[in-house]
Parts: structure tokens; sequence; C-alpha cells
């Protein structure tokens, strides 16, 4: 069966910490992985990996994707008290754009 | 561009009631994806469209929930009779082309929050 797993399932940090989320899966015909943040609302695009080895950036979110360990992670420095969010990470199956999300990261970031 | 609109944004009815839920895609996306958020948990693929027609339902509990995408633009998904334990957020997404770029352009709807009593 196809899963997703994220860990930590919370995390409490202040600001200016910098933050790692993990991201592993176990998906049929994988083809892509996609991260998201979501604030009591819909979830928005972060981040779609799809090489191995090649780091992703946005401002001060980066994410890198390992295929042969079957992983993903997303790092976010000098933390914000907007980061606080669910982030979620989701693995594409097949050829069909089904995504298969993982249980979420409650990140909390206090001041 | 406009985004992926659903309505109505709450709903809270008793359980063996029926309700339905409604998503306009964006504008030339020929996937449409119905999925349901239980508090706490990521969200579940209940149903994928291809333009009108189902690619996966899966996961979609086919003796109380239906959905249908007709002319292949908007979609309606529909719960009858609920239980206490369809309460969740049903999410909208839509992608260009779901089959042959999966994961791009994928844009969630707001969603609506069902409490079902």
């Amino acid at each position: 069966e196809d899963k997703v797993v994220q860990s930590p399932l919370s995390l409490v940090v202040h600001e200016g910490d910098t933050v790692t989320l993990n991201c592993s899966y176990e998906v049929t015909n994988f083809r892509s992985l996609l991260w998201y943040k979501q604030e009591k609302k819909a979830p928005t695009f972060l981040f779609m990996l799809t090489s191995s080895g090649i780091e992703k950036k946005s401002g001060r979110l980066s994410s890198i994707l390992d295929k042969k360990e079957l992983f993903s992670i997303l790092n976010i420095t000098a933390t914000q008290t907007g980061d606080s969010a669910v982030y979620l990470c989701a693995a594409s199956s097949g050829n069909t754009g089904k995504l298969i999300f993982g249980q979420g990261t409650t990140l909390q970031v206090k001041p | 561009e406009a985004g992926v609109a659903q309505s109505p944004r709450y709903k809270i009815i008793e359980k063996r009631q029926s309700v339905a839920f409604w998503c306009n895609p964006i504008s030339g996306h020929a996937t449409l994806y119905w999925y349901q958020q239980i508090l706490g948990q990521g969200p579940k693929l209940l149903i994928q469209f291809q333009n009108n027609g189902v690619v996966d339902d899966s996961q979609l509990p086919k003796d109380r929930f239906s959905a249908e995408r007709l002319k292949g633009v908007d979609s309606t998904l529909k719960i009858q009779p609920a239980k206490l334990e369809d309460s969740a957020v049903y999410l909208c997404a839509s992608s260009l082309d779901g089959r042959r770029a999966p994961g791009y352009g994928y844009t969630f709807g707001s969603g609506t929050r069902l409490t079902v009593v």
C-alpha cells in the first residue's frame, strides 16, 4: 500500500531557529514529491521535486529529494511567527497525478 | 487567474441527512480531484476526474458518496446519508493534466468544512 510518513508530527520552536521537517515515502510508480503549507484553509504550494539531490530554494525555505533512500526534507531557516502552519508532504503516484499525503507536521513558532 | 472555487464554505447537518458540495476548477484544467481531510490528518483522495471521466475512485465510499463532472468543468460531491465520521474538510483541487504532468499546476480550493451532528 502506498504511504507517506512525516516526522515529527509537531514542533515548537522560537523565532530565529532553524527547523528540518522529514518526509519518507513508499509509492508505486513514484513521479514527484510536493510540499505544501496549510494555514486553516487550502494547502498552498511550496515545492515540487522530481530529481534526486537537487536543492530547491525559495527565500528561507529549501527542500531536497533523495530517491535512493525515498525521503525528502524541508528546511526553514530564521523562522518567523508567520511560518506557523501545518506542512504537508505528498508523493504523486503513477500516471494519474494522484497525490498521496502524509499526516502533516504542525509547526508553531513562538516570538 | 481565478482559483478553484468551492461552495459552501461551511455546512452543519444531522446524521442521516444528505449534503452536496460544488467545485469549479481553474479554467482549462482537465483533471479535478476531491479530497477528504479529517482533523489532524493529511488529505485523502476520494475521486479523480479526467475531463468528465472517472480515473480513480478506489477510496470513495460508494454506498453513500457520489460525484459527477458531467460537462468536464464543474463538479459536485454528494453524501447521502451522512454519518458522524464524515465530519471533515472536503477539498477540491485541479491540475492542467494529471496524467501527463503529475503535480504540475496542482491548485486547491478553500474547502468545505462539514460537521455532522
